[in-house]
């Protein structure tokens, strides 16, 4: 079955610093790859997903790029803030085509941990 | 207020006992999906189902039962057998109008205890 790795596991940044944080996948038959973010006590929230017909993707301070090649993607946050502080979690599916399709088995990775400093 | 929701927020059991965890959707999503997470373990995939009374196990589904009567509700009773049950339980959904592609979206979790 897929392996998704994700690194780091933690992560430090000052406030309006940026923060990177990067994952990788070994089945190339994946095409879905979501990002969740997780407040302590609380269930993951979804922030910015991307398929694999694209490259990058971006939403206000938040973007992600995809390389099929490398099978690698990644999280970028800009001008953090401590509200940013939380677990992120990427992770990668196979899911069908057309609306409604609801196959897609989720991966996920180990999470990071991302802390900012005010 | 459509959304998912889990019940109850904190639970605590004895050892020996079962205990049912309660998962409702009204997203009309086909998928829903049952997780465990442990401290540094991220998400784990217990049980999921696609469809109205069919299910599949995930990668830890042993000491675990759900059922799928209805497509708004996934039940997951945690069973006696279940050596380790304390941790965070997560369920999710996805597909139907309101989805698509796979996107799966979080209840607020449910956290066992035992005691």
């Amino acid at each position: 079955g897929e392996n998704v790795e994700q690194h780091p596991s933690t992560l430090s940044v000052q406030e309006g610093d940026s923060a990177v944080i990067k994952c990788t996948y070994s089945d190339s038959a994946s095409n879905y790859f979501p990002w969740y973010k997780q407040e302590l006590g609380k269930g993951p929230q979804l922030i910015i997903d991307i398929r694999s017909n694209v490259g990058e993707k971006k939403d206000q301070r938040i973007a992600v790029t995809l390389n099929k090649t490398a099978k690698h993607f990644s999280l970028h946050i800009t001008e953090t803030q401590p509200e940013d502080s939380a677990v992120y979690f990427c992770a990668a599916s196979i899911v069908g085509s057309g609306r409604g399709s609801t196959l897609g088995r989720l991966y996920f990775g180990r999470g990071t941990q991302l802390t900012v400093w005010p | 207020d459509g959304g998912i929701t889990q019940s109850p927020k904190y639970l605590f059991r004895k050892e020996g006992q079962n205990v049912t965890l309660s998962c409702e959707q009204n997203l009309n999503h086909d998928a829903m999906y049952w997780y465990r997470q442990d401290p540094g373990q991220g998400l784990r995939l217990i049980y999921y189902s696609q469809i109205v009374n069919d299910f599949q196990k995930g990668d830890i589904a042993e000491g675990y039962s759900v059922s799928r009567e209805k497509k708004e509700s996934f039940p997951l009773t945690v069973t006696s057998a279940q050596k380790n049950p304390t941790a965070f339980y997560l369920c999710a959904s996805s597909g139907g109008t309101s989805g698509g592609f796979g996107t799966q979206y979080f209840g607020p979790g449910t956290r066992l205890t035992v005691l």
